[in-house]
């Protein structure tokens, strides 16, 4: 089945640096997802990206879906600890009807 | 406001008894999924339904756990008898899948915890 891998699993940086977290895909992506997790919190959607090698960008943070869509990245500039939380891409699998998520990556930002 | 809503938000309960977590999805969404979430998992996929139809529970331990959505407002997950390894939080999320994918709201979870 479709399997959605995402890396690191972890990383703690100091506020202020940039932080950059992977995704890939067992198989090719019709669109794929970012969702943010607080801490205590339920997953919260981010964007979707559709096209291959497209590019978004919401204030501090750039998505960028792959050529090949099977994989993407999110980066965050200038990290603040507003930024803490696990970050999830997820990707529908071939009939659009449910949504495999990766493991997800835990920001964790000190001041 | 919608918002997907989850009952009750925490339940503690003693190894062996029936556990009942339901959902109210948002209004006009058609796919209702059930995720269970752990440190050591991540987000799983239990079931997930379309039209009030389920489409796939393979994630589900079937002995124990049933899922159901007896109408459009309501989904149930239900554990019967529930298990230590079973403590976890539980989310429901409703979508409405259009061309390509729209986003899956979730709720807040079930905070479950088997004693």
């Amino acid at each position: 089945g479709q399997q959605v891998m995402q890396i690191p699993q972890y990383q703690h940086v100091q506020e202020g640096e940039d932080f950059t977290t992977y995704c890939n895909s067992s198989t090719t992506l019709s669109n794929i997802q970012w969702y943010k997790q607080r801490p205590g919190g339920h997953p919260v959607f981010l964007i979707q990206l559709v096209k291959s090698g497209e590019v978004k960008k919401q204030k501090r943070l750039t998505f960028q879906f792959g050529e090949a869509k099977k994989n993407s990245s999110l980066h965050i500039t200038a990290t603040q600890t507003t930024d803490v939380g696990t970050y999830f891409c997820a990707g529908p699998n071939s009939g659009y009807s449910t949504l495999t998520f990766g493991k997800g990556t835990m920001l964790l930002v000190s001041p | 406001d919608a918002r997907v809503t989850q009952t009750p938000r925490h339940k503690v309960t003693e190894m062996g008894q029936e556990v009942t977590m339901r959902c109210q999805p948002i209004l006009g969404h058609n796919t209702v999924f059930w995720y269970r979430q752990t440190m050591m998992q991540g987000l799983e996929l239990l079931a997930y339904f379309r039209n009030r139809a389920p489409l796939d529970d393979s994630g589900m331990p079937k002995d124990r756990f049933s899922a159901e959505m007896p109408d459009a407002t309501l989904a149930t997950l239900k554990i019967q008898p529930s298990e230590p390894r079973d403590s976890a939080v539980y989310f429901c999320a409703s979508a409405f899948p259009g061309q390509g994918y729209t986003e899956a709201f979730f709720g807040q979870g079930t905070r479950l915890t088997v004693v």
